[in-house]
């Protein structure tokens, strides 16, 4: 059975740095692009970005690039969503997602964290 | 970037009734559409792709159609464990988007 374990819920303050993780199992990890979707609060879904675990090659939405870094580390099957300063504008649910095959949806999605980012 | 426009943002419905879902996108995206379902609090779960492909598992009530720009969703018979947002994402070009949701409430 395929499951996308996130790391839990995050307060920080504004200005701080702030890792997320996301641990895969039930599939061969390295095999299918995995990603990040956000969701802010009373609000719809928003794709950020999503990396392929064999080489790293990563693709970031326009409104995200360069405001967040996506990685992984394959030899644990786990994918990471990096901020190095964050924002109150950051505060939201972060969904890990699974990219199905060549297709750009989403068939897998992680349980959610909760980052809140208030001084 | 593709604008996706879902309407109405909220249904009122009762258990029974026939719903009807509506995306549109600001340009063309053949079938290249996947809807999602998101109860309160939880993760979208994914429910057809290509405009009208059913996940396995997923109730036969729920059926989608349409192509290019106007796509519906349709529940024949809503069912309690139905009440929840929908969502639709187009996968046509990059960068991928979603509508903002239309959350089905009970009447």
């Amino acid at each position: 059975e395929v499951q996308l374990v996130q790391s839990g819920a995050e307060v920080k303050k504004p200005g701080e740095s702030l890792t997320i993780s996301c641990k895969a199992t039930g599939y061969s990890f390295s095999s299918q692009w995995i990603g990040w979707a956000r969701q802010m609060p009373g609000k719809g879904l928003e794709w950020m970005g999503t990396i392929h675990p064999a080489d790293s090659e990563t693709t970031y939405s326009p409104s995200f690039q360069g405001q967040v870094t996506i990685s992984v580390d394959k030899s644990i099957s786990a994918a990471y969503l990096q901020w190095s300063s964050l924002k109150a504008s950051d505060t939201a649910m972060y969904f890990c997602v699974r990219r199905f095959g060549a297709y750009y949806y989403f068939d897998y999605w992680g349980q959610g964290t909760l980052v809140t980012v208030s001084s | 970037d593709i604008q996706m426009t879902q309407s109405p943002s909220t249904l009122s419905a009762s258990v029974g009734d026939r719903v009807t879902i509506t995306c549109r996108s600001s340009q063309s995206i053949s079938s290249w559409l996947a809807w999602y379902q998101q109860k309160p609090g939880k993760a979208p779960k994914l429910l057809m792709s290509k405009a009208s492909t059913l996940e396995s598992g997923v109730p036969s009530r729920f059926s989608g159609s349409g192509s290019g720009t106007e796509f519906t969703l349709t529940i024949s018979s809503l069912q309690p464990d139905d009440f929840a947002t929908y969502h639709c994402q187009q996968y046509n070009s990059y960068p991928w988007t979603f509508g903002q949701g239309t959350k089905v409430e009970i009447k």
